[in-house]
């Protein structure tokens, strides 16, 4: 089956510094994988995605992430972080079912804190 | 504008009464889908929904109900077998998988749901 994991809770990082965001992830086959951010009582926000081609993903509001196959990992990245960027962010992946269906498995979220 | 609705935004149930979650989107998408989400927990998905007249369970359909009558509705009904209903519901919808594209998915706003 396929799963990601978020290994970290809570990532604190003062203002203008470099942020990432850690997903790692386990699949059979070419892996979709997306990153999403939620505000506080919001839904969830799509942030960017990997299907496939380049393995560096650009996405909005600055983010990209950086799909690296050999380590089965899709972490999110940012070069200079904003006190507006934190919120909760959701790693997830696109499983097929055995009847052909997709759905969706997502990580238990990290709480992104960016310090003034 | 595009997008999901979901309402309404706070629900109060009573012990043993069953309530009705609504869920609207109008970017004719195939998929929608219902998920859960508790403190600590992310997402867990309760069912999901490829097509018109046929649903599928997640890893939590017990104590839920839905329905899929028409493409832009997905309503989703908390019963009184559910024993612990107070949650926040994100309801999703995703690209027809035939589109070539896109394989995101768009999230309502979300309902709190509280028990008295």
């Amino acid at each position: 089956a396929q799963s990601v994991a978020q290994p970290e809770d809570q990532v604190n990082v003062a203002e203008g510094n470099p942020l990432t965001v850690k997903c790692t992830y386990s699949v059979s086959g070419n892996p979709y994988l997306f990153w999403y951010v939620q505000y506080p009582n919001r839904g969830l926000q799509f942030l960017l995605k990997y299907i496939t081609g380049d393995n560096l993903v650009k996405g909005s509001y600055g983010f990209e992430a950086e799909f690296n196959k050999s380590q089965t990992s899709f972490h999110l990245k940012k070069p200079s972080a904003l006190v507006s960027d934190s919120a909760l962010y959701f790693c997830a992946v696109r499983d097929i079912t055995t009847s052909g269906t997709y759905k969706y498995i997502f990580g238990t979220g990290t709480r992104l804190k960016v310090l003034a | 504008d595009g997008g999901i609705t979901q309402s309404p935004k706070y629900l109060f149930r009573k012990e043993g009464q069953n309530v009705t979650l609504s869920c609207e989107q109008n970017l004719n998408h195939d998929a929608m889908y219902w998920y859960r989400q508790d403190p600590g927990q992310g997402l867990r998905l309760i069912y999901y929904s490829q097509i018109v007249n046929d649903f599928q369970k997640g890893d939590i359909a017990e104590g839920y109900s839905v329905s899929r009558e028409k493409k832009e509705s997905f309503p989703l009904t908390v019963t009184s077998a559910q024993k612990n209903p107070t949650a926040f519901y994100l309801c999703a919808s995703s690209h027809p998988r035939t589109s070539g594209g896109g394989y995101e998915q768009f999230f309502g706003p979300g309902t709190r749901l509280t028990v008295l």
